[in-house]
């Protein structure tokens, strides 16, 4: 998983409680991203960094936010959680943005 | 707007068997096309891409896959099937309009080769 690290691996929370992911690197790669995982859909890309502080929506970014205040993490944070955002959760990073990006091991959040 | 069908929930081999995984696509402009396998409860993991060049990709564990422009389609292929290759399979694209490195994943396709 190519010097990526996902914290936590799991976790179980309560409708409306607020919940960070956190996705950090050791490959110095410029451009991070957090998708989702969910049967039937593939991946759907919520948010992506293009550089520290630099950050933008994907396609599913209702209900999200991000930071990077380094270049090494990228946060994910579910303002007030919901059953829907019960998924897993992939960090990714790329060096140039037309290359293959490199996937982390991933998060399971299960909201109850 | 970028698009990927893989048309195949599921493709089930005999081990020793060659294996195809269809993949066809719709981008503006000229496409990046890649192929990523997920193995159970780990994060995808990156195969093979084309850019641009020859239309036959070689990647990694004895894969390649096909470009055909005409048929908008990058089939992943493999000549012999290992039970090992058992997995989930992602074909993603990006078209070289798009001002940013955002990837269009497909559903996936389950691939079960049985011994």
């Amino acid at each position: 998983d190519a010097g990526i690290t996902q914290s936590p691996r799991h976790k179980v929370t309560e409708t409306g409680t607020p919940v960070t992911l956190r996705c950090h690197q050791t490959e110095n790669h410029r451009y991070m991203y957090w998708y989702r995982q969910d049967p039937g859909h593939g991946l759907r890309l919520i948010h992506y960094s293009y550089g520290v502080k630099d950050t933008d929506k994907g396609e599913v970014s209702d209900g999200y936010s991000v930071s990077r205040s380094k270049t090494e993490d990228f946060l994910l944070t579910l303002e007030s959680a919901t059953s829907s955002q019960t998924s897993v959760y992939f960090c990714a990073i790329s060096e140039v943005i037309s290359y293959e990006q490199y996937f982390g091991p991933g998060t399971r959040l299960t909201v109850t | 707007a970028q698009s990927v069908a893989q048309p195949e929930d599921q493709v089930n081999v005999a081990e020793g068997n060659p294996l195809t995984v269809k993949c066809t696509y719709s981008v503006s402009g000229n496409p990046y096309l890649f192929w990523y396998v997920q193995y159970p409860n780990r994060g995808l993991q990156f195969l093979l891409k084309y850019i641009t060049g020859d239309n036959l990709v070689k990647g990694s564990y004895g894969f390649e896959a096909e470009f055909n422009k005409s048929q908008t389609s990058f089939h992943l292929k493999k000549p012999s099937a290992l039970v090992s290759d058992s997995a989930l399979y992602f074909c993603a694209v990006r078209g070289t309009t798009d001002s940013w490195g955002k990837l269009q994943f497909g559903a996936g396709t389950q691939v079960v080769v049985t011994p």
